[in-house]
């Protein structure tokens, strides 16, 4: 069975650092690509985006690239989300997913899908 | 940028069928996939590639997608299906969710 259980709830500060986790168990960790999606309080969901821990090739959202930090440690399936300066805004829970990838439509190209999710980390940013 | 719209919310009596619409420029040329989310909770995939339900999804669950609109259908709706929906596709090497249909049985 597919899990990823993520690190606990964090209350921080505006301008602190944080980085949570993720572990993968139940597959092979370095064969899927895994990311992270945002959930602001009441709102849609927002993909920041992925890493593939086999070799760390990593691919972000234009709109989260240079905001935040995504990273894995395979040896401990474990991947992370970090930040280095916090900002309010950046209250959400924060859920990682482990990807599926499928050949789109015209068979050129690969694309991916969050398949299975973990049970979410509360961000809470606040002076 | 390319988007995905949704309904803000669908009303439905329990034991009708709901739809769920998602629409965006040529998106019947891309898949399609549709998560469901009950308060407090992560988000569940319910279709992928337009038409399949992974293991353990109600077969009451369909999915379509043609032209500029995929669609979620939920034949003989339970209460326990209501929940948020979003859509999703892969487009311009990017996860992109729709805004989300709040789906209310009443």
């Amino acid at each position: 069975e597919v899990q990823l259980v993520q690190s606990g709830a964090e209350v921080k500060k505006p301008g602190e650092s944080l980085k949570i986790s993720c572990k993968g168990s139940g597959y092979s960790f370095t064969s899927y690509w895994i990311g992270w999606v945002r959930q602001m309080p009441g709102k849609g969901l927002e993909w920041m985006g992925i890493i593939y821990p086999g070799d760390s090739d990593t691919r972000y959202s234009p709109s989260f690239q240079g905001q935040v930090t995504i990273s894995a440690d395979k040896s401990i399936s474990t991947a992370y989300l970090q930040w280095s300066s916090l900002k309010a805004s950046d209250t959400a829970m924060y859920y990682c997913a482990r990807h599926d990838s499928f050949l789109e439509k015209g068979g050129f190209d690969t694309g991916y899908q969050p398949a299975y999710w973990g049970q979410g980390t509360l961000v809470t940013v606040s002076s | 940028s390319y988007e995905l719209t949704q309904p803000p919310s669908v009303s439905v009596s329990p034991g009708q069928t709901a739809s769920i619409t998602c629409s965006g420029d040529r998106l019947g040329d891309k898949y399609a996939c549709w998560y469901q989310q009950k308060p407090g909770q992560s988000p569940v995939l319910v279709i992928y590639q337009d038409t399949k339900r992974p293991s353990g999804i109600p077969e009451r669950f369909s999915g379509s997608n043609s032209g500029n609109t995929a669609t979620l259908t939920i034949s003989g709706t339970q209460a326990l299906d209501e929940a948020d929906y979003y859509c999703q596709a892969w487009a311009s090497s990017n996860v992109l969710f729709g805004g989300g249909t709040k789906l209310t049985v009443l």
